[in-house]
C-alpha cells in the first residue's frame, strides 16, 4: 500500500500560469481533502469530496477548483496562479469515523 | 463554529524533561479530538485520537492526552522527551455527529528538544 501520494513534490510557477496537483489514494477511502499549510496558520481546508463525482468548498476555496472523477483520485487546479497561493499543499483521505491520512505534500512557489 | 487554540507556537525543552503542549477547543456539540505530528519536510501523521470512552488516550511512543470536557481541553503530555520528538504538533477537532470528518486544525506548536 502506497497510502496517499501527491505529484508533483515541488513546483515553481509564474503569476498567471495554471497547474494541476494530483492526489491518489489506494485505501478505497470515500472522503478526500485538500489543505494548504502556511506558517503560523496551521492547515486550512480548501476543498473536499465525500465521494466520487462530488466536491464541496472548504474554508479557503477562492482561486482553486477540484475534481473527483475517480474514487481514488482528487485533483486540485489553479487556473491563474497568484503569489498568495505560494504554500505547501496537502491531500488527505479518510473513511467513516477514522482519522485522516495525509500525503507528503507539494511545495508550490508562485513568483 | 468550531475552533482550536494552541497558545504556544514554540516549546523548547531539554532531552529527558517532561513536556505539555496545550490545546483548547470550542464546540457546542460532541467532538472527536486528534493530535497530529509533522516531522520536518513530511506530511502529518496521527499521533493519537479521542473518539469516545476513556478520556485518557496514549500513543505508542509515550505521548498521552486527556480529554477534559469541562475545560474543553485536550493537552498533550510526555514524561520524558527525546531528541527525535522534535517536530511540529497539531491539535484538531471534528464534530462527531456524522461519519464524515471535517477537521479544524490549531496553528501548531513546534517542539524543540535539545541535548
Amino acid at each position: 500500500n502506497a497510502g496517499v501520494t501527491q505529484t508533483p513534490k515541488f513546483r515553481v510557477l509564474k503569476t498567471g500560469q495554471s497547474m494541476t496537483l494530483l492526489c491518489a489514494q489506494d485505501m478505497n477511502h470515500e472522503y478526500m481533502y485538500w489543505y494548504r499549510q502556511d506558517p503560523g496558520m496551521g492547515l486550512r481546508l480548501i476543498h473536499y469530496s465525500v465521494g466520487e463525482g462530488t466536491t464541496a468548498k472548504g474554508e479557503v476555496p477562492d482561486g482553486y477548483n477540484v475534481s473527483r472523477l475517480k474514487k481514488q483520485n482528487f485533483l486540485l487546479g489553479l487556473e491563474s496562479a497568484a503569489p498568495s497561493q505560494t504554500s505547501v499543499y496537502f491531500c488527505a483521505s479518510a473513511t467513516g469515523f477514522s482519522e485522516q491520512y495525509f500525503g507528503p505534500g507539494t511545495r508550490l512557489t508562485v513568483t | 463554529a468550531q475552533s482550536v487554540t494552541q497558545l504556544d507556537s514554540q516549546v523548547p525543552v531539554f532531552e529527558e524533561a517532561p513536556v505539555e503542549l496545550r490545546c483548547n477547543y470550542s464546540s457546542s456539540v460532541s467532538v472527536y479530538l486528534f493530535w497530529y505530528v509533522q516531522y520536518p519536510n513530511q506530511g502529518l501523521q496521527l499521533l493519537l485520537k479521542y473518539l469516545s470512552g476513556s478520556t485518557l488516550v496514549e500513543s505508542i511512543n509515550g505521548f498521552e492526552a486527556e480529554f477534559n470536557k469541562s475545560q474543553t481541553s485536550f493537552h498533550l503530555r510526555k514524561p520524558s522527551v527525546h531528541i527525535s520528538d522534535t517536530a511540529e504538533y497539531f491539535c484538531a477537532v471534528s464534530e462527531g455527529n456524522t461519519g464524515f470528518q471535517k477537521l479544524v486544525f490549531g496553528t501548531g506548536t513546534r517542539l524543540l528538544v535539545s541535548p
